[in-house]
């Protein structure tokens, strides 16, 4: 158990619909990584926060967004689906953005299904 | 720009046998690299990182990683393999402008009988 959990383990929505998947990270974990995997794309990374702040952006599309609250857990909004969007979606935190270890601890992920 | 590259989608070898996943790096400066296992449904699992010291780097479940500065390698071995073993693996490197990790494409291995 890694100790980073996220909710759903498994949504099935259809196009056009919005989702939200949620993220809590590890205890003391002030960073939080989004990352989505599809069977053509591997583990792409989509945003990081890093203690409430948008700390880093990568391919995430502009109708996705997310957010860090203040007790850290983070909240991953995907909206107007498409079936592309169909995918694993990983949460995972690490200690922050100096940390020595460097490794990132990461939950089970949220499997969305768009038809 | 940081990258790992992971040449080979799958590698398949008899329990017993050694194996080795292969792993190419391309940074600028010190790497600090990375190698997560992913079981069938299931999130990654950290095994093992190079910081710095020793080229040759042990992790979790007897795997282990040597450090080719030379080369830019990082490739994953095993003395002995296990049917448990086979899973889909990444490796990755630190972004040091962030703190992201970038990953590599993966590579399937399967271990048989």
């Amino acid at each position: 158990d890694s100790g980073v959990t996220q909710t759903p383990k498994h949504l099935i929505t259809a196009t056009g619909q919005r989702v939200t998947l949620r993220c809590s990270p590890r205890s003391g974990d002030l960073s939080v990584y989004w990352y989505q995997q599809s069977l053509d794309q591997g583990l792409q990374f989509l945003i990081q926060y890093y203690n409430g702040e948008e700390r880093a952006k990568g391919n995430i599309l502009e109708r996705f967004s997310a957010q860090q609250f203040p007790d850290l857990h983070s909240e991953l909004n995907l909206s107007s689906l498409e079936l592309g969007d169909s995918a694993l979606y990983f949460c995972a935190s690490s200690v922050g953005t100096a940390g020595v270890s460097g490794e990132l601890f990461f939950g089970e992920g949220s499997r969305l299904t768009v038809l | 720009a940081q990258s790992v590259a992971q040449p080979e989608d799958q590698v398949n070898v008899a329990e017993g046998n050694p194996l080795t996943v292969k792993c190419t790096y391309s940074v600028s400066g010190n790497p600090y690299l990375f190698w997560y296992v992913q079981y069938p449904n299931r999130g990654l699992q950290f095994l093992l990182k190079y910081i710095t010291g020793d080229n040759l780097v042990k992790g979790s479940y007897g795997f282990e990683a040597e450090f080719n500065k030379s080369q830019t390698s990082f490739h994953l071995k095993k003395p002995s393999a296990l049917v448990s073993d086979s899973a889909l693996y990444f490796c990755a490197v630190r972004d040091f402008n962030t703190d992201k990790l970038i990953f590599g494409t993966g590579t399937r291995l399967q271990v048989f009988p």
